[in-house]
């Protein structure tokens, strides 16, 4: 079966400083996705970033980069000058025969 | 475009009860997948349908949950009897057949179940 772990359950980072989410998969495939999603308070699901496993540049989005280690089949989120508006629930996700197998969740808090 | 539509938005039932969510994809989108999400976890796969018909049921508990997609867009949710532990949000997403292809998600539907 496949897996993802998110070993933080919260984490917490001053406006404007760089804060990094990990994430973990266990997976047989040697093509598959990795996404970050976004779940603010109002439940609604926003894809961060996305990364393809045969892709071995990292994906880059902005303010939002991952480093992807396949080998340790690692797969974090770096955010950059954090804004009050990043502050949501953050789920890493593996895509397996177009299904989304989902992490546990990072709340991430921004500090003024 | 517009986005996936789900209502209603919150429902709260006592146990026993039946419920009914509606979802409305993306338009053009084939695929459409119902999740749970109790609270504190991450969304877990329900169903996925692909046009009108079902791909993947395996996760869905098949005494109580049932669900349909008629002509192959709208799709509806029903539990019945409910219980206690169905208490979670039920998200809608979409996607459109492409390898890879981003899933879109609904507001989502909270069910209290009392």
């Amino acid at each position: 079966a496949q897996t993802v772990t998110q070993s933080q359950p919260e984490m917490s980072v001053q406006e404007a400083e760089t804060v990094t989410l990990s994430c973990t998969y266990d997976t047989s495939e040697s093509d598959y996705y990795l996404f970050w999603y976004k779940q603010p308070p109002s439940r609604q699901m926003i894809l961060v970033i996305r990364q393809e496993a045969y892709k071995q540049q990292n994906a880059t989005e902005n303010r939002f980069s991952v480093n992807f280690q396949k080998a340790a089949k690692s797969f974090s989120l770096k955010i950059s000058d954090s804004q009050l508006g990043d502050a949501a629930m953050y789920f890493c996700a593996s895509l397996r025969a177009q299904k989304l197998v989902f992490g546990q969740g990072t709340r991430l808090t921004i500090n003024p | 475009e517009a986005g996936v539509a789900q209502s209603p938005r919150y429902k709260i039932i006592e146990k026993r009860q039946s419920v009914a969510f509606w979802c409305n994809p993306i338009s053009g989108h084939a695929t459409l997948y119902w999740y749970q999400q109790i609270l504190g976890q991450g969304p877990k796969l329900l169903i996925q349908f692909q046009n009108n018909g079902v791909v993947d049921d395996s996760q869905l508990p098949k005494d109580r949950f049932s669900a349909e997609r008629l002509k192959g867009v709208d799709s509806t949710l029903k539990i019945q009897p409910a219980k206690l532990e169905d208490s979670a949000v039920y998200l809608c997403a979409s996607r459109r057949p492409l390898a890879g292809g981003e899933q879109y998600f609904g507001p989502g539907t909270r069910l209290t179940v009392t």
